[in-house]
Formats: C-alpha cells, structure tokens, sequence
C-alpha cells in the first residue's frame, strides 16, 4: 500500500518561499499523477496542482503565478513551491496521488505552515 | 470553476439513522469525475466514494453514492458512530479541480 509524508518548515516568513517534499514510499510514482491540496484553518480544501511522474504539470490558476511543482522519480519524492506567501497561504497542506483526472485515493497526513514573521 | 455546493451544511443524526448528504454543481460535471471524502478532526481524508458510486477500498457498504449532472448524493444508510465526521464531495474533470465546502455531521 502506498503511503505518503510530507516534510518542510512549518514557519514561513511573509513574502518567502514555501518549500514542501512528499516521500512516496512502498510503492512506485510510475503512471501516476500526484497533486497537492491544501486546507486552511476551519475552512474547506482547496486543490493546488498536479504533477504526472514524468513531470508535465497542471496549476490552479488562482495560483499559478506563484507555484511550482517538481518530481523526482529516483527519490520518490514530489515537491512543492509557493512563492511569496502571505498569512492566506497559511494552511494544512496534503500530498495526495490523484489529479490528471484521477480521483485522490492515497493522502499524506498533511503538515501545517504557518505563515508569520 | 465548477462550484460545488453542499448541503446541510450541518447535519444533527442519531446512530442507526440514515443520512443524506447532497453536492449540487454549477454546470454538469460527469459522474465519472466526482468523487467523496471522509474527514475526521486532525486527519487527512480519506476516499470514500470515486465515479460517484464507487465505493473505494475497504469502505464498508453501508456508504452509496448516487447522481448525475449537476445533483450528487452521498447516503449512509445506518449511522455508526464512527461514521460523525466532515464530508466533502470534489469534481475532478474540469480544471481547476474543486471541492465543496463540506458537510459535517454530528451526533444528535
């Protein structure tokens, strides 16, 4: 069974770079898509962007200006950046396999990134 | 973006009822591409129901998912109480992907 987990700093500073990296592991990133969601406090989740394993993407556009998603196969890992973020990025944000019109059947545990000074 | 709107947006059930959550879209998504989650508080959620009435890996049957164009159900026909808990309908066909606001439910 495939299983995720996120990891990066869970304090970002206003107007920095978010950095995240999903480790897929007991399992392969072959032929599939990888998205990442995010759910800020109390509120609903909102899809950031998918990424196939051999790395053509898809962004939410009320966020493509200012993400980008990369894959690396040899790691198992797929990463997220989200630049210059504000206190409206601050959020849980999930690893999920799914997107490319797929549903999203494997979730990471989701880590929280606190956006503030 | 396909908005998707769920409804109640509480809902207040005993155990052993039966619960009737809705996902209504603003155009027509396929049933192919929509599918529910199941959120328990501090967790990830979880696949519930994909092709809006698939049942997904190890979902016991008392979960169905029901509908088509722009009207989605998810029933659970007898409550347990593991079953209180946050649920929230995605279309995933048309970019950008979206999710509903979510339904929780809770205990009467």
């Amino acid at each position: 069974q495939v299983q995720l987990q996120e990891s990066g700093p869970g304090l970002v500073k206003p107007s920095e770079t978010l950095s995240l990296t999903c480790t897929v592991s007991s399992g392969s990133m072959s032929s599939s898509f990888w998205s990442w969601n995010r759910q800020p406090p109390g509120r609903g989740l909102e899809w950031i962007g998918y990424i196939y394993y051999s790395g053509s993407t898809n962004y939410n556009p009320s966020l493509k200006s200012r993400v980008t998603l990369s894959v690396d196969t040899s790691k198992n890992q797929f990463s997220l950046r989200l630049s210059s973020v504000t206190a409206a990025d601050t959020a849980v944000y999930f690893c999920v396999r799914g997107g490319g019109g797929y549903h999203m059947d494997v979730w990471g545990k989701g880590t929280t990134v606190t956006v503030s000074s | 973006e396909i908005v998707l709107t769920q409804s109640p947006g509480t809902l207040s059930l005993s155990p052993g009822e039966r619960a009737t959550l809705s996902c209504r879209a603003s155009e027509s998504v396929s049933s192919r591409l929509l599918a529910w989650y199941q959120q328990k508080p501090g967790q990830a959620p979880r696949l519930l129901i994909y092709g809006a009435s698939g049942r997904a890996t190890g979902i016991p049957d008392r979960f169905s998912g029901s509908g088509s164009g722009t009207d989605f159900t998810l029933t659970i026909s007898r409550l347990e109480p593991e079953d209180f808990a946050v649920y929230h309908c995605q279309q995933f066909g048309v970019l950008p992907y979206t999710f509903g606001q979510g339904t929780k439910l809770e205990i009467k």
